[in-house]
């Protein structure tokens, strides 16, 4: 399976502090890309990076991207209350379709 | 990006019973999905719809189950049918833009169905 998988599971952070969220693939990919849930609503779109691309920023997020690791990372610099989501990473491998991995419930403490 | 719509946004449907979700796109796109999120689950990709052929379904869904129809590059819906409590859960649109893989696939808001 191509699927990504995030870690950790499961993340508790006090408002302010910085929270990092890896996710590791198995397979070759066209690229990768990380969404937010918050409460089983629809998946916002936060960023996409290329396989032939390291590191990508927008805003307070930054993505980088290893592929001889297979992984990446989502970092939220300056968390907000408002963070408090579910965060996904999928990746599109040679078929072009989009998989995910399991989450990751990232929790924002004001 | 994309504005993509869902109707309706959420239901509660009785066993044995059928319902269907559409999925309007504010612009032509070639490539558009159909998702299924179980609850407190991932999302699992249930089909490619497909605009003026059949849709591509992944293992383990049907067309007779989830019947799909896109009939043109803005609007699709898919069907659940026969339900059952197994069939509670998110259903979600979403569209790639441009193709080849490289492009952002946004999603739409979500169909939340509990079947009963």
């Amino acid at each position: 399976s191509q699927q990504g998988e995030e870690d950790p599971q499961a993340l508790s952070i006090q408002e302010g502090e910085n929270a990092t969220m890896n996710c590791s693939y198995k397979t070759s990919i066209n690229n990768l890309q990380w969404y937010r849930q918050n409460s089983g609503r629809g998946l916002v779109h936060l960023i996409l990076i290329r396989s032939n691309e390291r590191e990508k920023h927008s805003g307070r997020l930054r993505v980088t991207l290893d592929t001889s690791k297979k992984s990446s990372s989502l970092l939220i610099t300056a968390s907000r209350a408002a963070d408090t989501a579910s965060y996904f990473c999928a990746i599109t491998g040679a078929n072009s379709k989009l998989t995910f991995g399991k989450g990751i419930t990232l929790s924002v403490r004001p | 990006s994309a504005v993509i719509s869902q109707k309706p946004s959420r239901d509660i449907c009785q066993r044995g019973t059928s319902l269907t979700i559409q999925c309007q796109v504010d612009s032509q796109v070639t490539m558009m999905f159909w998702y299924r999120q179980q609850p407190g689950q991932s999302l699992t990709l249930i089909a490619t719809a497909n605009q003026g052929s059949e849709a591509t379904y992944e293992s383990g869904f049907v067309i007779d189950k989830f019947p799909i129809s896109r009939p043109n590059l803005t609007f699709s819906t898919l069907t659940v049918s026969n339900m059952s409590p197994e069939d509670s859960s998110i259903y979600l649109c979403s569209v790639a833009t441009g193709t080849g893989g490289y492009n952002e696939q946004f999603f739409g808001p979500g169909t939340r169905l509990t079947v009963l």
